[in-house]
């Protein structure tokens, strides 16, 4: 089964407004990773939190953990048109040698 | 700086058939792995590799076999091809320090007949 879960699964908001997805997962981390895709493309590394930090921003990326609660929430704040994508979180495995995604939530903003 | 590539970027099968996906990365990475994505399945881990010699299944790898030919290259072989397999498939590469990005390539996208 995937270890990480994003909520919602699909979202759709105006330019200029705030997206948020969240994710969950069910063993203890080292770290959790958020990437976008773009429709057909491969994906891309946006942003790396550490088990011992609670939030780390990227320009317009805001990301928290919980790791009591074993959940993650990516922030897009002033989204773009351009941020229509698919985002994922992804963890390690508990030897830290594979990488498992979440089923990955889709981003549709419109101008 | 080419990252991942991977070959072929489209490909059709009949049912039975055999073929491989080629995987390869000029960034000296340790870690390759083989995913798939389906609709609203998101990407789903079918074999990877931590380091040159050594390959392990992930959540899917029934179907699959892999090669780790040597530390730039990950192959992904269906023996005989099923409707079910047929997907996008995604290879990517991770340097060796905990937690590092992963690089993915463009995609193969896979039909079986």
């Amino acid at each position: 089964s995937q270890q990480g879960e994003e909520d919602p699964q699909a979202l759709s908001i105006q330019e200029g407004e705030n997206a948020t997805m969240n994710c969950s997962y069910k063993t203890s981390i080292n770290n959790l990773q958020w990437y976008r895709q773009n429709s057909g493309r491969g994906l891309v590394h946006l942003i790396l939190i550490r088990s011992n930090e609670r939030e780390k921003h990227s320009g317009r990326l805001r990301v928290t953990l919980d790791t009591s609660k074993k959940s993650s929430s990516l922030l897009i704040t002033a989204s773009r048109a351009a941020d229509t994508a698919s985002y994922f979180c992804a963890t390690g495995n508990q030897a830290g040698t594979a990488l498992i995604f979440g089923k990955g939530t889709t981003l549709s903003v419109s101008s | 700086n080419a990252g991942v590539t991977q070959t072929p970027k489209f490909q059709v099968l009949k049912t039975g058939q055999s073929m491989t996906l080629q995987c390869a990365q000029d960034m000296n990475h340790n870690s390759m792995y083989w995913y798939r994505q389906d609709p609203g399945m998101g990407l789903r881990l079918i074999y990877y590799s931590a380091s040159e010699g050594t390959t392990d299944k992930g959540e899917v790898p029934n179907g699959y076999n892999v090669s780790r030919l040597n530390k730039r290259e990950f192959s992904l072989r269906l023996e005989s091809a099923a409707p079910s397999q047929t997907s996008v498939y995604f290879c990517a590469s991770r340097g060796e320090i905990v937690g590092q990005k992963a690089f993915f390539g463009q995609g193969t996208r896979l039909t079986v007949v």
